[in-house]
């Protein structure tokens, strides 16, 4: 079985522009949700999704947006970048407790 | 505030050694207490998790023990493997209300096993 897939691998990008990841889950799981990992720590939560609705976010701002697709698959949408951007994103699946985590899009803010 | 504190923040053993992270938390209402392994430039894999209702859970080298009393959980690996070497996390969740299965990770902790 295919696990977490995520699109872009790697992305360049300059402050002020907007970026789209993309995450397809495992076949089965209905929910979403989406991490960003600065080099040196923990992954941090930014959304979840369950079913096409936002279930849960976290302490980001307004700049950070999500949807879910009716296949469940999931965007992460981030406007007017900042250095500070620049992490390492994950994307998790899920239908119960355990959350599997994809591959992951580097995004690197010059 | 971090939720979960993890410690320590780099490691070496020796292989063949025991390998012994800790983690601890102050939110009684966390439920789920998953480890996870990441290698570099890969995301993190679930590795085994415990509920709060047991207090050890063991697959294969990979044992969790779970002191409610104290809200601490250790991961230990046993035989510890040069393949092994990675970045281990420790993270809680609490399954109720609109923070269903947000994970709240600790800050890791780098394991270097020595062949």
């Amino acid at each position: 079985d295919a696990g977490v897939t995520q699109s872009p691998t790697h992305l360049i990008k300059t402050r002020g522009q907007h970026v789209t990841l993309r995450c397809s889950p495992i076949s089965g799981h209905k929910s979403v949700s989406w991490y960003q990992q600065v080099l040196g720590q923990g992954p941090q939560f930014i959304f979840q999704y369950y079913e096409k609705e936002e279930r849960g976010r976290g302490n980001f701002p307004d700049r950070f947006s999500a949807r879910q697709f009716p296949n469940y698959s999931s965007e992460l949408n981030v406007n007017a970048l900042l250095l500070g951007d620049s992490a390492l994103y994950l994307c998790a699946s899920s239908w119960s407790y355990e959350q599997y985590f994809g591959p992951g899009t580097r995004l690197t803010v010059t | 505030q971090q939720q979960v504190k993890q410690s320590p923040q780099s490691l070496i053993v020796q292989k063949g050694g025991i390998s012994i992270i800790n983690c601890a938390y102050e939110n009684t209402a966390f439920d789920y207490f998953p480890w996870y392994q990441q290698f570099p430039g890969k995301g993190p894999a679930l590795l085994i998790a415990i509920r709060p209702d047991v207090s050890e859970k063991k697959e294969g080298r990979f044992t969790i023990s779970f002191n409610k009393s104290a809200k601490q959980f250790s991961l230990h690996i046993m035989d510890s493997q040069p393949g092994d070497s990675a970045t281990y996390f420790c993270a809680a969740s609490m399954n109720r209300g609109s923070t269903l299965g947000r994970l709240y990770f600790g800050r890791g902790t780098q394991l270097t096993v020595w062949p």
